[in-house]
C-alpha cells in the first residue's frame, strides 16, 4: 500500500548514458514533482505536473526531459548523463486544487554516474 | 525568486531538552510554510505545516510559529526523545500545491 512508489531505488551508471527513473503514485493526486537533492542534501524542485500537464520547469538542462503518461505516474528520462547529475531524486504527489495540499514524497533514487 | 535561509545547520540537544530551528524567507508572496523531517535513506515527511494568516500551530511536541512581516518563521520541538533525530527542512511557497522552496537543513541529533 505504498503511496509514493519509485524505482528503482539505486541507480549506478557511465557518464554519457540515458537513463529513466520512474514513479507512480496511488494516492489519487492530481499534481506531481521531482526534486532533486544533491550531496548536500539540499533539495531543489526540478519539475511539476498537474493532470499530465507541465506547470513548473525549473532551470533543468534539456537532458531531463519528464514525461506523464498518466495522472498517476511521473517518469523522468536522463539523457547523456554527467558527473554532476549524482543525486537523489524525489518523486511527490500532492492533491491538487484548493485546500489542504501536503506533498508526500517518495523513497528516492539514488543516482550515481562514474 | 524565493530564498529561504536555515539556521542552524547542524543541532545538538540532550532528550528531554527543547530545540529550536529558523527560517527566514524572501518572498512577501510566499503563503504556505512545511517543515519536513527526512530520516536516513528515507523521503521527506511532513510533520507540520502553516499558512500565513495564522501565527501559531502546535501539535504535541512540536509547534510552529511565524511573523509575516518579519519573513521568518521557527520549529519548536519540546520534550526530545533519541528518535526526533533527523534532518529537518523548512519550506515556503505560495500555496501550498506549489513548488516547495526549501531551507539547506538542519541535522538534530538528541542525545540520551
Amino acid at each position: 500500500d505504498t503511496a509514493v512508489s519509485q524505482t528503482p531505488k539505486y541507480l549506478v551508471t557511465q557518464m554519457g548514458n540515458d537513463k529513466s527513473i520512474k514513479c507512480e503514485q496511488n494516492l489519487g493526486h492530481d499534481t506531481m514533482y521531482w526534486y532533486k537533492q544533491d550531496s548536500k542534501k539540499f533539495l531543489k524542485i526540478m519539475f511539476s505536473y498537474n493532470n499530465k500537464e507541465l506547470i513548473i520547469n525549473e532551470t533543468v538542462p534539456n537532458r531531463f526531459s519528464p514525461k506523464s503518461p498518466d495522472k498517476a505516474h511521473l517518469n523522468l528520462h536522463i539523457n547523456s548523463l554527467e558527473l554532476g547529475d549524482s543525486a537523489v531524486y524525489f518523486c511527490a504527489s500532492s492533491p491538487g486544487g484548493t485546500g489542504n495540499n501536503e506533498q508526500f514524497f517518495g523513497p528516492g533514487t539514488r543516482l550515481t554516474v562514474l | 525568486g524565493e530564498n529561504v535561509e536555515q539556521h542552524p545547520s547542524t543541532l545538538s540537544v540532550q532528550e528531554g531538552d527543547s530545540a529550536v530551528i529558523k527560517c527566514t524567507y524572501s518572498d512577501s508572496a510566499s503563503n504556505y510554510f512545511p517543515w519536513y523531517k527526512q530520516e536516513l535513506g528515507k523521503g521527506p515527511q511532513l510533520i507540520i505545516d502553516i499558512r500565513s494568516n495564522v501565527g501559531e500551530k502546535k501539535d504535541q511536541r512540536i509547534a510552529v510559529t511565524l511573523n509575516k512581516t518579519a519573513k521568518h518563521f521557527s520549529l519548536h520541538i519540546t520534550e526530545t526523545q533519541p528518535e526526533d533525530s533527523a534532518v529537518y527542512f523548512c519550506a515556503a511557497s505560495i500555496y501550498s500545491g506549489y513548488a516547495l522552496n526549501f531551507g539547506k537543513g538542519t541535522s538534530l541529533l538528541v542525545t540520551p
